[in-house]
């Protein structure tokens, strides 16, 4: 089965501490890319970061960074000095031959 | 620049009647598709298309109808509501399957 896991339903982060949300995912496809999606209580799909599989860096984007782990198919993103904006829905995102295969999804509360 | 329109954002259906979810997106991609958003199930493929003229079937497709006439427009339709089709539905679009996926705005439906 090609599934994304996000093991993680809900997780609460102090405001400016650090939080790491997890994501492992299953593939026979070598050629893919990973995203993390954000979805605040606006109901808006917005992305926060992007990695493309056959890449060993791991993206960042200002404070939103990943820990992609191609060979383990494990994919977190962390996310520093964590703002009250940052209260959100995340998914987790894999490309297929022709969609994106979406994690169930991880709530993030940020307490001031 | 509009992105990605859906309409409606809100509807309520009773059981056996039929309607149509339109998307528009003005960024020429070639990719579109249809989601919905379940509690507790992430998002999952409805429909899609890989340019006009061409559709295929998703992980749920039982139930609805798409065509694609134009690069621009995909249009969902339900052909006779029942209340498992309550439900959020987004549709998107992106230049490739490995680009950032662009979604609308949402709908959520209720059938009763």
């Amino acid at each position: 089965a090609q599934t994304v896991t996000q093991s993680q339903p809900e997780m609460s982060v102090q405001e400016a501490e650090t939080v790491t949300l997890s994501c492992t995912y299953d593939t026979s496809e070598s050629d893919y890319y990973l995203f993390w999606y954000k979805q605040p209580p606006s109901r808006q799909m917005i992305l926060v970061i992007r990695q493309e599989a056959y890449k060993q860096q791991n993206a960042t984007e200002n404070r939103f960074s990943v820990n992609f782990q191609k060979a383990a198919k494990s994919f977190s993103l962390k996310i520093s000095d964590s703002q009250l904006g940052d209260a959100a829905m995340y998914f987790c995102v894999r490309t297929g031959a022709n969609n994106l295969f979406f994690g169930t999804g991880t709530r993030l509360t940020v307490i001031p | 620049n509009a992105g990605v329109t859906q309409t409606p954002k809100f509807q309520v259906l009773k059981t056996g009647q039929s309607m149509t979810l339109q998307c528009a997106q003005d960024m020429n991609h070639e990719y579109m598709s249809w989601y919905r958003q379940d509690p507790g199930m992430g998002l999952r493929l409805i429909h899609y298309s890989v340019g006009a003229g061409i559709t295929d079937q998703g992980e749920v497709p039982n139930g609805y109808n798409v065509s694609r006439s134009t690069t621009e427009d995909f249009p969902l339709r339900l052909l006779s509501a029942a209340p498992s089709q309550t439900s959020v539905y987004f549709c998107a679009s992106s230049y490739l399957r490995s680009t950032e996926a662009f979604f609308g705005q949402g709908t959520r439906l209720t059938v009763v």
